[in-house]
C-alpha cells in the first residue's frame, strides 16, 4: 500500500541551480497539497490543488511552481534556487472537500548551499 | 478566519507517566479537528479525529482527545507514556464542508519522554 510517494528523499543543491520534487498518490484522491516545515514554523502551504487542471497559492508560495500533471502526480519546481527554501518539503493529499484527514508522504529533505 | 493554537512547544514527562498535550481552536463553523504525530524523519501520521460525533475520540496507540465546544478545545491525552512516544505532535483544524484550503495547522508539540 504506497499511499503518498515523494521523489527524492534528499537532495543537495547550490544556489541559482534548478529542480523538480515529484509527488504522485495512488488514492485516487482529487485534492493534492504541498507544504514546506521549518523548526519552530509547523507546516506552511506553499500550493494546493484542488483538482486535476486547477492550482493555487497557499501561504508562501513565492520561489515555487506547481504542475498538478494528472489526477495522481503533482509536482514542486523550484526555478532558482535559495538558501531561504531549504527545508524539509511534504506532499499530501485528500479525497476532496470532506472531513477526511491528509495523508502525507515522508517527504523530502532539501539543502541548498 | 480560523487558527489553531498549541499552548505548549515542548512537553516533558516520565515514562508511564500521563501525557496532556494541549490545543486551543478558534473556528466561525463546525470544524473537524485531528492530531498527527511526526516522528523523526517521518511523515505525518493521523492519530485521530473528530468530525462531530462522539466528543470523546479514542485514536492510535493508546491516545484520545475530547472535544470541548465551549472552551473550544481538542487537548490530546494518554494515561501512561511510553518511550517510542517521543515525537512531535500537530494540531490540525479543518472548515466542515470547507475547501481545499480550509486546513490550519498549529505549530507542533515537542514531547520527551524521560526514561
Amino acid at each position: 500500500n504506497a499511499g503518498v510517494t515523494q521523489t527524492p528523499k534528499f537532495q543537495v543543491l547550490k544556489t541559482g541551480q534548478s529542480m523538480t520534487l515529484q509527488c504522485a498518490q495512488d488514492m485516487n484522491h482529487n485534492s493534492m497539497y504541498w507544504y514546506r516545515q521549518d523548526p519552530g514554523m509547523g507546516l506552511r502551504l506553499i500550493y494546493y490543488s484542488a483538482s486535476e487542471g486547477t492550482t493555487d497559492k497557499g501561504e508562501v508560495p513565492n520561489g515555487y511552481n506547481v504542475s498538478r500533471l494528472n489526477k495522481r502526480e503533482f509536482s514542486l519546481r523550484l526555478e532558482s534556487a535559495a538558501p531561504s527554501q531549504t527545508s524539509v518539503y511534504f506532499c499530501a493529499s485528500i479525497m476532496g472537500y470532506s472531513n477526511q484527514p491528509q495523508h502525507f508522504g515522508d517527504g523530502t529533505r532539501l539543502s541548498i548551499l | 478566519a480560523q487558527s489553531v493554537t498549541q499552548l505548549d512547544s515542548h512537553v516533558s514527562v516520565s515514562e508511564g507517566t500521563p501525557v496532556l498535550l494541549r490545543c486551543n481552536y478558534s473556528s466561525s463553523y463546525s470544524p473537524s479537528l485531528f492530531w498527527y504525530v511526526q516522528h523523526p524523519n517521518k511523515g505525518l501520521q493521523l492519530l485521530l479525529k473528530y468530525t462531530s460525533a462522539a466528543t470523546l475520540v479514542k485514536g492510535i496507540n493508546g491516545f484520545e482527545a475530547e472535544f470541548k465546544k465551549s472552551e473550544t478545545s481538542f487537548h490530546l491525552t494518554k494515561p501512561s507514556a511510553h518511550m517510542s512516544d517521543a515525537a512531535e505532535y500537530f494540531c490540525v483544524v479543518r472548515l466542515s464542508g470547507g475547501g481545499a484550503d480550509g486546513l490550519t495547522f498549529g505549530k507542533g508539540t515537542h514531547l520527551i519522554i524521560q526514561p
